[in-house]
């Protein structure tokens, strides 16, 4: 059981490249998330998907796009990137069972853009 | 607007010396409100989900507390080993798959 993984952990990209960022969980879980964490702003939500087959915008989706693939798999797209989207990304699932609501998190990918 | 307050933003304590972090929120409607522990350079660890005021949880030296306006997290003494940042983060009723973070709080403890 390995949770929630990504790929890659580190990527240096130069300005208008573009690039899939993975995610992968195996928890069976219905809804994933993809968070952008930047010093001192907090984790901030930029597309979610509730289930399989569904995607929403969160608070910055601009210069993104998601795609989930199946119930395992959400991944994140930067088609043009900019030194703006220099970051670190995490993706989580999310367990609701029981009476219990939980968030699982990736280790993260350390984007660059030059 | 919605909003989620962490503070202090930083807090540096001695071992042992107990002390209370705090997480204020302004939200139309709680639904929940979390805690997570983030170690540097990886993802942030789930702590605790509270769902109504006066509901308190605990895991080993943390107690998590929610009022009607606030959530604190009580550590009591601390260890070199607790040393993180601390994140809280809140989901609303009108929005039952959003979830709000704070900015988090840098807590360092001092063997």
């Amino acid at each position: 059981n390995a949770g929630v993984t990504q790929t890659p952990k580190f990527q240096v990209l130069k300005t208008g490249q573009s690039m899939t960022l993975q995610c992968a969980q195996d928890m069976n879980h219905n809804s994933m998330y993809w968070y952008r964490q930047d010093p001192g702003m907090g984790l901030r939500l930029i597309y979610y998907s509730a289930s399989e087959g569904t995607t929403d915008k969160g608070e910055v989706p601009n210069g993104y796009n998601v795609s989930r693939l199946n119930k395992r798999e959400f991944s994140l797209r930067l088609e043009s990137a900019a030194p703006s989207q220099t970051s670190v990304y995490f993706c989580a699932s999310r367990m609701l069972a029981g009476g219990t609501d939980t968030q699982y998190f990736g280790p993260g990918t350390r984007l660059t853009v030059l | 607007e919605d909003q989620v307050t962490q503070s202090p933003e930083a807090l540096r304590l001695q071992e042992g010396e107990s002390s209370s972090l705090n997480c204020s929120y302004t939200v139309s409607g709680l639904r929940g409100l979390f805690w997570y522990r983030q170690d540097p350079g990886k993802g942030p660890e789930f702590l605790f989900t509270l769902y109504s005021a006066g509901e308190e949880k605990e895991k080993e030296r943390l107690k998590a507390t929610l009022t009607k306006k606030e959530s604190f997290l009580h550590i009591t003494a601390p260890k070199p080993e607790d040393s993180a940042t601390y994140l809280c983060a809140v989901l609303r009723e009108s929005s039952a798959s959003k979830i709000i973070f704070g900015s988090g709080t840098r807590l360092s403890i001092r063997p």
